[in-house]
């Protein structure tokens, strides 16, 4: 069955570097999506990816996030200058249909010291 | 925009009973009402979604209701086994135009 994935699984960096978190999603899925959780909170919304521009974005995704699809299969979460608060769990999804099932990947921990 | 409300928090049931977690949404619009369920470490997945034109939904152990007059919808899940113990979120979106918007989880034990 196919799966999103993302990679990589953990990722350590210190406060102001720039962090890319790599997915892959289901191969015939036109909309992509980035959340976040952070540890034992709920799963937010970052941003929507669909016809190659970003479709819709919350607040939390302010100009230290960029996101791009750099060719037919990946889909990166670009944060320029991490941050403590950014240490979340980062989940890329995708789905072919603007509405219906969204197909999780296993998620990237990323953990700003 | 949408807000989605949870609870509770956290449920503990004893194995074969039934456990139920009740959502509220505030955007009207909304019309596709789908639940999430993420064991510890893992990605979520779903496991039972309704839309607006529908009242209930069920899959063997599982049910949802949506009551769109009221703005809230519910999971049920009957005769509950350990392995259902998990965090489950629920979810809202007004379909094509807004994206999904999770509620804060339940975790849910299953006490055997």
């Amino acid at each position: 069955e196919p799966e999103v994935t993302q990679t990589p699984s953990h990722q350590v960096t210190q406060m102001g570097q720039e962090v890319i978190l790599r997915c892959v999603p289901i191969s015939n899925h036109l909309y992509f999506y980035w959340y976040r959780q952070i540890l034992g909170q709920k799963v937010e919304f970052l941003v929507s990816f669909y016809n190659n521009e970003i479709s819709e974005k919350s607040e939390i995704f302010d100009d230290q996030f960029s996101v791009e699809r750099p060719d037919g299969s990946n889909f990166t979460l670009k944060i320029r200058s991490t941050k403590l608060e950014d240490s979340a769990m980062y989940f890329c999804a995708s789905r072919y249909r603007g509405t219906g099932e969204l197909f999780f990947g296993e998620g990237s921990r990323l953990t700003v010291l | 925009g949408e807000n989605v409300e949870q609870h509770p928090s956290t449920l503990s049931v004893q194995e074969g009973d039934s456990a139920v977690i009740k959502c509220t949404y505030s955007d009207s619009a909304s019309n596709y009402f789908p639940w999430y369920k993420q064991e510890l470490g893992k990605r979520p997945q779903l496991i039972i979604d309704i839309r607006s034109n529908v009242g209930e939904k069920k899959d063997q152990r599982i049910a949802v209701t949506l009551n769109k007059t009221a703005k809230h919808f519910s999971l049920h899940i009957t005769e509950t086994q350990p392995e259902d113990s998990a965090v489950y979120f629920c979810a809202a979106e007004n379909s094509g135009n807004t994206p999904l918007v999770f509620g804060k989880g339940t975790r849910l034990s299953v006490i055997a």
